[in-house]
């Protein structure tokens, strides 16, 4: 298997532009994660998906951000309109189970650089 | 959700045994310890879980005591591409299934 794979790798934008990043999990893994990392905040989880619905989105910082999973092989977190403070680096992980049994898989990430 | 605390950053040298203790006094009964290893760059990587006393995989060692308040990640014999940071983090009922991570400890390996 290829892993989690995300995409872009990098993305630089200008404030208040629409920001789409990517993800595709592991095949047959039923759980999707969005996690943001940045020096201040350390690794944060967003929202995380079972069976392509959304479970926990507590940790979505505000109605900017929207996260879609349409289904067992693809989701999305956008952010719309984008602002500096979302400078960040963003992982998609997947996992056979919610407790992580296995281990979460990290895709490599997308750096945002919001400008 | 178990609170863990453990070193902010350690030093090692090339060959040495590196041991990272974390703390997790209030750990819940049904809660397993699962460590990961972050490189710079990269997303989390998996390394080793466990429940109780010793643990062993191609990459580490895992221990916990009996009482399950504290666990050790022993990393034997460490190079330079060991320098990462590393997460300890309880899983299970206590955290409804979401890996929470903390600050991590921050390991440099020297030459």
């Amino acid at each position: 298997d290829a892993g989690v794979i995300q995409s872009p790798r990098h993305e630089v934008t200008e404030m208040g532009q629409e920001v789409t990043l990517r993800c595709k999990p592991i095949s047959g893994h039923d759980y999707l994660f969005w996690y943001r990392q940045t020096m201040m905040r350390g690794l944060e989880l967003l929202i995380y998906f079972n069976n392509n619905v959304p479970i926990d989105d507590s940790g979505m910082p505000e109605d900017r951000f929207s996260a879609k999973m349409p289904n067992a092989s693809f989701s999305t977190l956008k952010i719309q309109p984008s602002e500096p403070r979302d400078s960040a680096v963003y992982f998609c992980a997947s996992s056979l189970t919610s407790t992580g049994d296995y281990g979460y898989t990290f895709g490599s990430g997308t750096r945002l650089t919001v400008v | 959700l178990a609170k863990t605390t453990q070193p902010i950053s350690m030093d090692s040298y090339e060959g040495q045994e590196v041991n990272i203790t974390c703390s997790h006094n209030n750990i819940a009964t049904n809660d397993y310890i699962t460590w990961y290893q972050q490189f710079p760059s990269q997303g989390p990587r998996f390394i080793i879980q466990g429940y109780k006393t010793k643990v062993t995989n191609e990459v580490a060692s895992l221990f916990i005591p009996a009482d399950r308040k504290s666990s050790t990640l022993s990393l034997p014999r460490v190079s330079l591409s060991d320098t990462a940071v590393y997460y300890c983090l309880p899983y299970g009922s206590s955290n409804t299934g979401k890996l929470i991570f903390g600050q991590g400890t921050t390991l440099q390996v020297k030459p």
